[in-house]
């Protein structure tokens, strides 16, 4: 159990164009999200988490205009990256969380955008 | 300040070597504990987690680590290390808030 569904895994768009990914929890449900971005050979750094129901807590640094998150059901997060420019080419994780405390983390496979 | 370490960005072993990866953590409280591995371009995989309990966790593929409180520890090892392993492995903990951050990342090179 515990799968967690990330679509697509590999995107190309031109630059000024908007770029929606999917982050579902298959088998449970999520009551929390965590969108992460990694740029190559780093860590994963924690953009914003995503409550069903509610907005989004973005990280410092991370622009709310720029990354719209939705979770707009229990199963169910976008990460919507507006007007997208090269240097927001990156490679997006998404997490989900069954409950509290640290212990239900699943995370997606990953999504490569390049913005060309 | 609350932080992740690993001290080692790139390992290398030969085959059939032993492997220990090292974490450090900076919380005011006992986190929750995890290990991931990630190989290229894909997402991540728990290879083991510690909540509490046994400070000696067993997990996937043959790799397990030893909670140590008293040294902010938590240290992946393998006895015997094949080929497959090679990848990206990252500690990470959990917070209350069900948050998680992550360390920077070990990558481990297999030499034959």
């Amino acid at each position: 159990g515990a799968v967690v569904s990330q679509h697509p895994s590999r995107v190309i768009c031109k630059s000024g164009t908007s770029v929606k990914i999917e982050c579902r929890s298959l088998d449970f449900q999520a009551t929390t999200m965590f969108w992460y971005r990694q740029f190559p050979k780093q860590s994963l750094m924690l953009m914003a988490t995503s409550n069903e129901g509610s907005k989004a807590t973005y990280e410092q640094g991370v622009e709310k205009d720029k990354f719209l998150i939705n979770h707009a059901s229990l199963t169910l997060s976008t990460l919507t990256v507006t007007s997208a420019h090269p240097e927001d080419s990156s490679f997006y994780i998404c997490s989900a969380s069954r409950g509290t405390g640290g212990e239900g983390y699943t995370f997606g496979s990953g999504t490569r955008l390049t913005v060309v | 300040a609350q932080s992740v370490t690993q001290p080692d960005i790139h390992i290398t072993v030969s085959e059939g070597a032993s492997l220990e990866l090292r974490c450090n953590y900076s919380y005011g409280a006992t986190p929750y504990l995890f290990w991931y591995v990630q190989s290229p371009g894909q997402g991540l995989q728990l290879l083991l987690k510690y909540f509490s309990g046994d400070t000696l966790v067993q997990g996937i593929k043959g790799f397990e680590a030893e909670f140590k409180r008293s040294q902010s520890s938590f240290n992946l090892r393998k006895p015997s290390v094949h080929w497959s392993d090679a990848a990206e492995y990252f500690c990470a903990v959990g917070l209350n808030n069900n948050d998680m951050r992550f360390g920077a990342g070990t990558r481990l090179t297999v030499k034959p």
